[in-house]
């Protein structure tokens, strides 16, 4: 398996504008998750879907993100409009399942600058 | 969420053994310990979990307190490729918090 697969790796975008991330999970697992790293704020996750569904969105910072999960092999986070302090890594992470024993599979990441 | 505390950094020398502690005196029942690293520039990486026994497997072993509010994760033989941030991580599944990351430890090999 090719593992978790984000794109794009790296992107470089102006304040106000559009930005959407990509993110497909290893085959078979039913759990989703998005997380988001910077240096003040460390690994903190934003988004968890189970079977597509959106479960807990309660980490998504405001209401200029939302994340879609339209069928089991594909999920985007889009940040609209896009603000400086929005500059992170963004990592992708695909389980099994949400058991207590699950383990969390990370893709590479995409890294955001906004100007 | 149950916390756990873990030294900012620790600094070994390559092909010794390399004990990294974690301290969760919150820990509740059901929680499950995890261990996650992180490589510079990739993404975090399962090494390993446990719930009261000692764990092992090819990356690492586990050894859990027997009240469980501490545990160290054991690196038997560090090279340079397991320099990294390591994080420990109390995890009772459901899934809607996720992984809960602290700021982990930074392991530092020397040559």
């Amino acid at each position: 398996d090719a593992g978790v697969i984000q794109s794009p790796r790296h992107e470089v975008t102006e304040m106000g504008q559009e930005v959407t991330l990509r993110c497909k999970p290893i085959s078979g697992h039913n759990s989703l998750f998005w997380y988001r790293q910077t240096m003040m704020r460390g690994l903190e996750l934003l988004i968890y879907f189970n079977n597509n569904v959106p479960i807990d969105d309660s980490g998504m910072p405001e209401d200029r993100f939302s994340a879609k999960m339209p069928n089991a092999s594909f999920s985007t986070l889009k940040i609209q409009p896009s603000e400086p302090r929005d500059s992170a890594v963004y990592f992708c992470a695909s389980s099994p399942s949400s058991g207590r024993t699950d383990t969390q599979y990370f893709g590479p990441g995409t890294r955001l600058t906004v100007l | 969420d149950a916390k756990t505390t873990q030294p900012n950094s620790m600094e070994s020398n390559e092909e010794e053994p390399v004990h990294l502690p974690c301290n969760h005196s919150t820990i509740s029942g059901t929680d499950y310990i995890h261990w996650y690293r992180q490589l510079p520039s990739q993404g975090p990486e399962y090494v390993i979990h446990g719930l009261t026994s000692n764990v092992n497997n090819r990356m690492a072993s586990l050894a859990i307190a027997e009240d469980r509010k501490s545990s160290t994760l054991i690196l038997h033989r560090a090279t340079l490729r397991d320099a990294a941030v390591y994080y420990c991580i109390l995890y009772s599944g459901g899934g809607a918090d996720g992984l809960t990351f602290g700021k982990g430890t930074h392991l530092i090999i020397q040559p």
